[in-house]
């Protein structure tokens, strides 16, 4: 069964702290993505991989960066953690370039 | 701009009450489709892909067809557990072959 796997379900942080996301995928797919959901709102996408240390900048990636030294790891960084940042962390995995993603059960981030 | 809509945000039935959801999308090419079913707490489910106008797919209670502005998601009579928030996204010509357009989505309540 594919699986992603998303390194916390809860995170409480402070403003300033640097912050760590991590996202492992077992299905050998070659591209990556990390997003937030926040109510009211779509999925935006934040960054996204296509190949071992490519990235490519989404929607909204002012504040973050990311990090993929291995296929199956993406990890997502928060600088300087602020309140607005305060979210639902989805990452997801594909094998192609169809819209067809695989998601993690999401990383529920409050920044006080 | 490209952007999809989804109608309505909430959607309250009894079970084997059958009712539609709706996605409209502006883009200027489509390449693809997409609903998905997001559990709460978890991250989204892929459900279906859509192509051209005039397109179906079913699975169990669930049918997905495609015009050349929207998309329906018909529910034939539903069951407690249909009850989710479903997830509609669009991938365009000529955006990367990686990024999709998300709905805020439409949240399905089924009433036993």
């Amino acid at each position: 069964d594919v699986k992603v796997t998303q390194s916390s379900r809860y995170l409480v942080k402070r403003t300033g702290e640097k912050v760590f996301l991590e996202c492992v995928q077992d299905m050998d797919h070659e591209n990556m993505f990390w997003y937030r959901q926040d109510p009211g709102l779509g999925l935006r996408l934040i960054y996204f991989s296509y190949d071992v240390k490519m990235k490519e900048k989404g929607d909204i990636p002012e504040g973050y960066s990311v990090s993929r030294e291995k296929k199956e790891r993406f990890s997502l960084i928060l600088e300087s953690a602020s309140t607005n940042q305060t979210s639902m962390y989805l990452c997801a995995s594909s094998p192609g370039t169809g819209g067809k993603q695989f998601f993690g059960p999401g990383t529920r981030l409050t920044v006080l | 701009e490209d952007q999809v809509t989804q109608s309505p945000e909430a959607l309250r039935l009894q079970e084997g009450e059958s009712s539609s959801l709706n996605c409209s999308y502006t883009v200027s090419g489509l390449r693809g489709l997409f609903w998905y079913r997001q559990d709460p707490g978890k991250g989204p489910e892929f459900l279906f892909t859509l192509y051209s106008a005039g397109e179906e797919k079913e699975k169990e209670r669930l049918k997905a067809t495609l015009t050349k502005k929207e998309s329906f998601l018909h529910i034939t009579a539903p069951k407690p557990e249909d009850s989710a928030t479903y997830l509609c996204a669009v991938q365009a010509v000529e955006d990367s072959n990686y990024q999709l357009i998300w709905g805020a989505g439409t949240k399905l309540i089924i009433k036993p």
